[in-house]
């Protein structure tokens, strides 16, 4: 399956710092996204990035890709307290349709 | 413009009841999915309609759950003689265009099986 997992699961930072969080993946894909969840509720879209992109930015945030290693990554930089939220990957196979998300890393940004 | 909406919002019910989830779609939007998320968990893919093609039902996680939808826009989604582990938040969304495109999430449906 092309189910996302990210690492890590938990990650707690001060204001300013730069958050990382990775995800690996197993099958080819179309695109991947990238996705924050506050409080067990809706999903706010962050990025997609497509197969044959290696990087892209989006205000604070930036997302790189790899598929030769099946990887992506997320750097949130300058963080906020209110960047404190679960982060999701969601590779997208080729076939296009349902997204397979992992368990998320659960950032914790302390003022 | 105007977002995925859902309704209710929350719904408590008892076990053995049946309970229907509504979606709104964004307008023109030919995708809509659902998805549950349980308590602490990630999300698990339910079932995916697309234009006028079968839905792809693959995530459905027994024959007690049931989706439609209607004229290509809104989507209930029915779960019959409901079961505490059906207890969940419920998500929707929809996309643009077709399968590969950015997901657009609601606010969720959290269901409550007593």
């Amino acid at each position: 399956s092309q189910q996302g997992e990210e690492d890590p699961q938990a990650l707690s930072i001060q204001e300013g710092e730069n958050a990382t969080m990775n995800c690996s993946y197993k099958t080819s894909i179309n695109n991947l996204q990238w996705y924050r969840q506050n409080s067990g509720r809706g999903l706010v879209h962050l990025i997609l990035i497509r197969s044959n992109e290696r990087e892209k930015h989006s205000g604070r945030l930036r997302v790189t890709l790899d598929t030769s290693k099946k990887s992506s990554s997320l750097l949130i930089t300058a963080s906020r307290a209110a960047d404190t939220a679960s982060y999701f990957c969601a590779p997208q196979g080729s076939q296009g349709g349902k997204l397979i998300f992992g368990q998320g890393t659960e950032l914790s940004v302390k003022p | 413009g105007a977002g995925v909406s859902q309704s209710p919002s929350n719904k408590v019910t008892e076990k053995g009841k049946d309970v229907e989830l509504r979606c709104d779609p964004i307008s023109g939007h030919t995708a809509l999915y659902w998805y549950r998320q349980s308590l602490g968990q990630g999300l698990e893919f339910l079932i995916y309609f697309q234009g006028n093609s079968a839905p792809d039902k693959s995530g459905l996680p027994s024959d007690r759950f049931s989706a439609e939808r209607t004229g290509g826009s809104v989507s209930t989604l029915t779960i019959q003689r409901t079961q505490q582990e059906d207890s969940a938040v419920y998500l929707c969304a929809s996309s643009a265009q077709g399968a590969r495109e950015t997901q657009y999430f609601g606010p969720g449906t959290r269901l409550l099986v007593l």
